[in-house]
């Protein structure tokens, strides 16, 4: 079975230009997450989507970070301008919940990540 | 959630048991016990979990304390790619928008020698 996708798996960019990230969840799945991992701050939960709604973006850092997630099978998380000190790893990861807030006991499945460097 | 304290890292021998303790003596009736690990350069990858029953599959067992307060994953046979760092999470069940999160702590760097 498919597991999470995300692409680009690398990407280098320098300082100001827009950066867009995709993931594609697993089939079925009707909830997403956005983590970033750092060295110093590990892994963080930048937002989460459940049946394409955006729940809780408490994470997302600032104003230049954006996500959507346009129907069931996509998301995107966009950095505009992009700075050096958002270079990380960016892990999208989905699950399966239910019912009035969902079944969140249920594991998260990560895709293997997005390198992210700024120069 | 509830905080939980594990070692900063262990060492194994090919072929036997790994014990991963994890601490988490504020935990919650409410709360769930995950275990996570994350190869290097990979996403990090579910384990198991449980609420207060032992729980194996099979990549492991867990074992969870009569109070709750603490834990111990248990791979019965680790190998080489066993290697990676585990992390034990303590999350909510349900009904709260909040319990989606996972708080990844520090974890502790397994290395399974030869």
């Amino acid at each position: 079975d498919a597991g999470v996708i995300q692409s680009p798996r690398h990407e280098v960019t320098e300082m100001g230009q827009e950066v867009t990230l995709r993931c594609k969840p697993i089939s079925g799945h009707n909830s997403l997450f956005w983590y970033r991992q750092t060295m110093m701050r590990g892994l963080e939960l930048l937002i989460y989507f459940n049946n394409n709604v955006p729940i809780d973006d408490s994470g997302m850092p600032e104003d230049r970070f954006s996500a959507k997630m346009p129907n069931a099978s996509f998301s995107t998380l966009k950095i505009q301008p992009s700075e050096p000190r958002d270079s990380a790893v960016y892990f999208c990861a989905s699950s399966l919940t239910w019912g009035r807030w969902g079944g969140i006991n249920q594991p998260q499945h990560f895709g293997d990540g997005t390198r992210l460097s700024i120069l | 959630d509830a905080k939980t304290t594990q070692p900063p890292s262990m060492d194994c021998a090919e072929g036997r048991a790994a014990n991963l303790p994890c601490n988490h003596s504020t935990i919650s009736g409410n709360e769930y016990v995950y275990w996570y690990r994350q190869i290097h350069s990979q996403g990090p990858q579910y384990i198991i979990h449980g609420l207060k029953n032992n729980e194996t599959n099979e990549m492991a067992s867990l074992i969870i304390t009569e109070d709750r307060k603490s834990s111990t994953l248990i791979l019965p046979h680790a190998t080489l790619r066993d290697t990676a760092v585990y992390y034990c999470i303590v999350r909510v069940a349900s009904g709260e928008t909040s319990g989606s999160r996972l708080t990844f702590g520090e974890g502790t760097q397994l290395t399974v020698n030869p």
